[in-house]
Parts: structure tokens; sequence; C-alpha cells
């Protein structure tokens, strides 16, 4: 268990609210990313971390923000939330003696009516 | 554009059947191919792959990579209901960031 936990696990929101979903691991990993996960799409990156203050963007990242100020937590902000980022988050970090293999946390599930 | 494609999409089998899935790859600087198995829940690590012709085994589970025709497969053997998951293909390419996934392939085992 690489001791990965997200918050909240389930969120619903109105559209135009700010969110602030959390990820946060206890062993100091230094990578840390967020996806979203869509039926037919699969999981698709939204921004990764490499270390403190060091944040970087992914593929569909667009109207969201991370921070991360201290190793253990990665924040994903959406400044204000739209119907088409109803979908189910994941957060995940990089483990393994190759450092490719990655270890999620148990989801965020995030409905914006 | 990298990608990565499996297939089937999905399929239902019987308890005790083998499967083979399938998933194939386009990327530029490929560096490593990865399993994932996904209940409801999330993905959690089956295998990885970095070489061809190399079979990694885990029980029931095997899989091998082609780097030459771009392919990798994921066998199951004497399936069981437990194995009823969606199957995702992740490759690596370029840096630590750079991962696509495929869409997966939902397993469904029947009694």
């Amino acid at each position: 268990d690489a001791g990965i936990t997200q918050s909240p696990r389930h969120k619903v929101t109105e559209t135009g609210t700010p969110v602030t979903l959390r990820c946060h691991q206890t062993e100091n990993h230094r990578y840390m990313y967020w996806y979203r996960q869509d039926p037919g799409h699969g999981l698709r990156l939204i921004h990764y971390s490499y270390g403190v203050k060091d944040t970087d963007k992914g593929e569909v990242s667009d109207g969201y923000s991370v921070s991360r100020s201290k190793t253990e937590d990665f924040l994903l902000t959406l400044e204000s939330a739209t119907s088409s980022q109803t979908s189910v988050y994941f957060c995940a970090i990089k483990v393994g003696p190759s450092g490719y293999e990655q270890y999620f946390g148990p989801g965020t599930r995030l409905t914006v009516t | 554009e990298d990608k990565v494609v499996q297939s089937p999409l999905s399929l239902v089998v019987h308890e005790g059947d083998t499967v083979t899935l399938n998933c194939s790859y386009e990327v530029t600087n490929f560096r490593s191919l990865l399993w994932y198995k996904q209940e409801k829940k999330a993905p959690t690590f089956l295998f990885m792959l970095t070489s061809s012709g190399i079979e990694k085994k885990s029980g029931r589970l095997s899989s091998i990579l082609d780097k030459k025709e771009l392919f990798s497969i994921l066998n199951i053997t004497a399936t069981q209901t437990g194995d009823s998951a969606v199957y995702l293909c992740v490759v690596n390419s370029g840096g630590y960031q750079k991962v696509t996934f495929g869409t997966g392939t939902k397993l469904q085992v029947i009694p």
C-alpha cells in the first residue's frame, strides 16, 4: 500500500463554482499526477508534479490548475466548474524501481450540475 | 500523436476459459508498456514490459511485448469470476510524464 488518499471521494457541485480536490501521500514520492477518466477516453493526464512547487500541464489541462506546496499534498482546482468536468478523478504517484509504475488513489467522483 | 489501441473492447467468457487481450501502440521514444487491472475502483498494477520477447508471468496471468510489431498481449488462463474487470494498457514514452492509456478491455467471466 503506497499510502495515497484522495478527498473528497464524492462531490456534487453547481456550474460556475470553484472546486478543489486533494491528493495526499505518505511516502515522499517525488512525482504525482492527476488524471480524469471518462467513458470512451480512458485515463487522461491533467497535470503532474515533479517536486514541491514544480508542476506542468498534461494533455487536458484547460480549466484546471494545481498546486504542490508540500511533498505529500497535490491539489487540483477547478476554478469555475463546468458540466464537461463531470468525471472520475484519479491521483497517482510514481513507485517501483524503474520509476514507471504508477500507484493510483481511490478516485474522486465529481458531478457538476 | 501517441496512440494506444486495445482490443477487443469487451468480451464475455466462461470460467475456465483462456483469454488473450491485445494492445497495439504508436508512440515516439517508447520506454515501457504497463498493464493494469481496474475493478470498480482505482487501477492496480499488473506488469511492466520493456524488452521484446521476455514473458512476464504472475500466477494465471502472463504478458509479452513485441517492440518490432508494436504490440503486447495479456493472457489469462483458467479464468475466474474474480478476473472480471477492465484491463488497461499504458505506454510510457519520452519523460516520466508522458503516458498514454488505452481505453481498456472489459472482461466479464461468468460461472
